[in-house]
């Protein structure tokens, strides 16, 4: 069965404080590796789609990277408004299009 | 172009009682995916729809669950007698056709609560 570990639950980060949050996994057969955002009250908000080992992107203070066993999201000088709860999700070959969801990471930047 | 709308945002029902979720998908995406989230838990995956169709519906957990998406368009979730357990937050997701591996896009979900 996909697994999908998230770490750390919670983290806490003073503006301009860069870091990076993990996504551990374990699936057969990786189709794709999800992070997304969600905020309170809303829907999650898509952000990348990784493929395979040693892809990146990027997306303003945000990277993505991923490696055959985790990925990670990495923030660089975050502003107030990045915070949020981040999402990775993993789909695999035997799981059809369902994404399996880690908990997610709530993430604070204070001013 | 508008994104997956959900109705209602909040419903509060009896234990017992009958309630039903509603999705319209982004306009054209065949996929349609239900998810839900119960708390202190992550998002769950439901069932996955390819225009009228139910591709997959390993995740419904009973069968006092139905979905159905009426001529391929927007989607209803039906939970029937409602249970105490069923309460969390729903979501809907849609995707364009051939692209299931990627950027399916969720809305704002429906927080059930059963009391």
């Amino acid at each position: 069965e996909d697994q999908v570990t998230q770490s750390p639950e919670a983290l806490r980060l003073q503006e301009g404080e860069s870091s990076s949050l993990n996504c551990s996994y374990t699936v057969s057969g990786l189709r794709g590796l999800f992070w997304y955002r969600q905020d309170p009250g809303k829907g999650p908000e898509f952000l990348f789609t990784l493929y395979s080992a040693g892809e990146e992107k990027e997306k303003e203070r945000l990277k993505a990277t991923l490696t055959k066993k985790e990925s990670f999201l990495h923030i660089t000088a975050p502003k107030p408004e990045d915070s949020a709860t981040y999402l990775c999700a993993v789909q695999g070959s035997n799981s059809g299009y369902a994404l399996n969801f880690g908990k997610g990471t709530s993430l604070l930047v204070t001013p | 172009e508008a994104g997956v709308t959900q109705f209602p945002s909040h419903s509060v029902i009896e234990k017992g009682q009958t309630v039903t979720l509603r999705c319209d998908p982004i306009s054209g995406h065949d996929n349609l995916y239900w998810y839900r989230r119960v708390m202190g838990k992550e998002i769950k995956f439901l069932l996955h729809f390819v225009k009228e169709s139910k591709q997959d519906e390993s995740g419904m957990p009973n069968n006092r669950f139905l979905a159905e998406r009426t001529g391929g368009t927007y989607s209803t979730l039906k939970v029937q007698p409602a249970e105490l357990e069923d309460s969390g937050v729903y979501f809907c997701a849609s995707s364009h056709a051939g692209r299931g591996y990627t950027e399916a896009f969720f809305g704002q979900g429906t927080r059930l609560t059963v009391v």
